[in-house]
């Protein structure tokens, strides 16, 4: 199975400051994926991280705010950008190894913004 | 758009106890369905994984059902332990399988000494 490392595992920001998040797998996978969880909230996909090209965002979530890069098969980063308080949540990376159709989790970003 | 409920929303239990969790789904075109547990601090684990055609599935002390049709799945502890305090998640997986997952409302499980 696919092992993920995600730093930083918890932050505090500023308010109008910006955040970027690393998730390294210990392989090469097929697609990594980016979620947030929010407060009391379960998991909700931000965008798929697409290697070598643009991400592709789900409803409600922009470039601009969540940029994504995803230089190889193995890596990707989140920034969260110009944040707020209602930014403050839980951000997850995962790895799909398409031929087990199984996704493995990171440990998560816990991020508080002031 | 595919909602997914998971019945309760937090559950406390005796050690021993045997329970049982629910996750419904609104879209019974699924591809598969998987439940997970989250630890604090420590993300998500895999735990299960039910392929639209399968029944259920068991690993241990744990067996997952799928009703696709009815659009319900459980997820069955045998013999709950304290270690299995945990918040429990299922997710599913549109037609045509892979990757995006719409995560259910999570079932955070106290087991007791």
């Amino acid at each position: 199975s696919a092992v993920i490392s995600q730093k930083p595992s918890r932050d505090i920001c500023q308010r109008g400051t910006s955040l970027t998040i690393q998730c390294q797998v210990d392989s090469q996978v097929t697609m990594m994926f980016w979620y947030r969880q929010q407060p009391g909230q379960s998991l909700t996909l931000i965008a798929t991280a697409n290697q070598g090209s643009e991400a592709t965002y789900e409803s409600g979530f922009v470039i601009d705010k969540f940029p994504i890069s995803r230089p190889n098969l193995t890596f990707s980063t989140l920034t969260v950008s110009n944040m707020s308080p209602e930014d403050s949540s839980i951000y997850l990376c995962s790895a799909w190894e398409g031929a087990k159709n199984i996704q493995y989790f990171g440990a998560g970003t816990r991020l508080s913004v002031l | 758009k595919q909602e997914v409920t998971q019945i309760p929303a937090a559950l406390s239990v005796p050690e021993g106890e045997n329970l049982v969790l629910n996750c419904s789904f609104t879209d019974s075109a699924i591809y598969n369905l998987q439940w997970f547990r989250q630890d604090p601090g420590k993300g998500l684990t895999s735990l299960l994984l039910i392929q639209s055609s399968q029944r259920e599935q068991t690993s241990g002390r744990l067996n997952a059902s799928l009703d696709k049709s009815s659009g319900r799945s459980t997820l069955y502890i045998a013999a709950s332990q304290p270690g299995d305090s945990a918040t429990y998640l299922c997710a599913v997986t549109p037609p045509g399988g892979g990757n995006k997952l719409t995560f259910g409302t999570g079932t955070q499980l106290k087991v007791e000494l």
